[in-house]
């Protein structure tokens, strides 16, 4: 049982260029979101999912597209890498559909636009 | 003021000690809280969940304070690998968890 699998680990962009960061879980849950942690900010809510075809926005949505076509994946685009992205995202899943469930958490991903 | 707020410390404890951490929050509808450890960056990973009025798993106990709008954690015996980021998590009932900045232990031989 994998868990929540984030991939790629680490990334470098150059400002303007776009990536999609990858999340999937293998627990069939419907609860899924993804945070971006920066020093002395916490975690802060991107975006997140109830379910498939259901998205929704979080805390700091702006620069960020999300999808859901299946329960298990839920991808992050970033469509024009700014340098106030760079961040440690993770991804995590739980439980039930009002958010209220523990979160489980993917390892991260380290991103550094420059 | 914060939807939750921690002390971000750090707290220097030595081994042995008991070290308790408060965390507030905004909302009174809120009806869960977790507790998460964070290590170096990686992973936040759930250490207890509180539903009523407290919760106790060996050497933690955690405390929930309705009227005061507060939860605790209490770590006694503190161990060297206790030494970590706590993060206090927040259910107000939106369908979005709220994570406090965290609350840095750092315990020393």
């Amino acid at each position: 049982n994998a868990g929540v699998t984030q991939t790629p680990k680490f990334q470098v962009l150059k400002t303007g260029q776009s990536m999609t960061l990858q999340c999937a879980q293998d627990m069939n849950h419907e609860y899924m979101s993804w945070y971006r942690q920066d020093p002395g900010m916490g975690l802060r809510l991107i975006h997140y999912s109830v379910g498939a075809g259901i998205t929704d926005q979080g805390e700091v949505p702006n620069g960020y597209n999300v999808s859901r076509s299946t329960t298990e994946d839920f991808p992050l685009r970033l469509l024009s890498a700014a340098p106030s992205q760079t961040s440690v995202y993770f991804c995590a899943s739980s439980t039930g559909q009002d958010g209220g469930s523990p979160l489980h958490f993917g390892n991260g991903t380290r991103l550094t636009v420059t | 003021r914060k939807e939750v707020e921690q002390d971000p410390g750090p707290f220097n404890v030595p081994e042995g000690a008991t070290v308790a951490f408060n965390c507030t929050y905004s909302n009174s509808a809120s009806q869960s809280f977790f507790w998460y450890r964070q290590d170096c960056r990686k992973e936040p990973k759930l250490l207890m969940s509180v539903y009523s009025s407290g919760n106790e798993d060996g050497r933690f106990t955690a405390q929930l304070n309705r009227a005061s709008q507060y939860i605790s954690l209490l770590i006694r015996d503190s161990k060297l690998s206790d030494s970590a980021t706590y993060l206090c998590v927040v259910n107000p009932n939106t369908g979005k968890l709220i994570f406090g900045q965290g609350t840095t232990l750092q315990v020393k031989p």
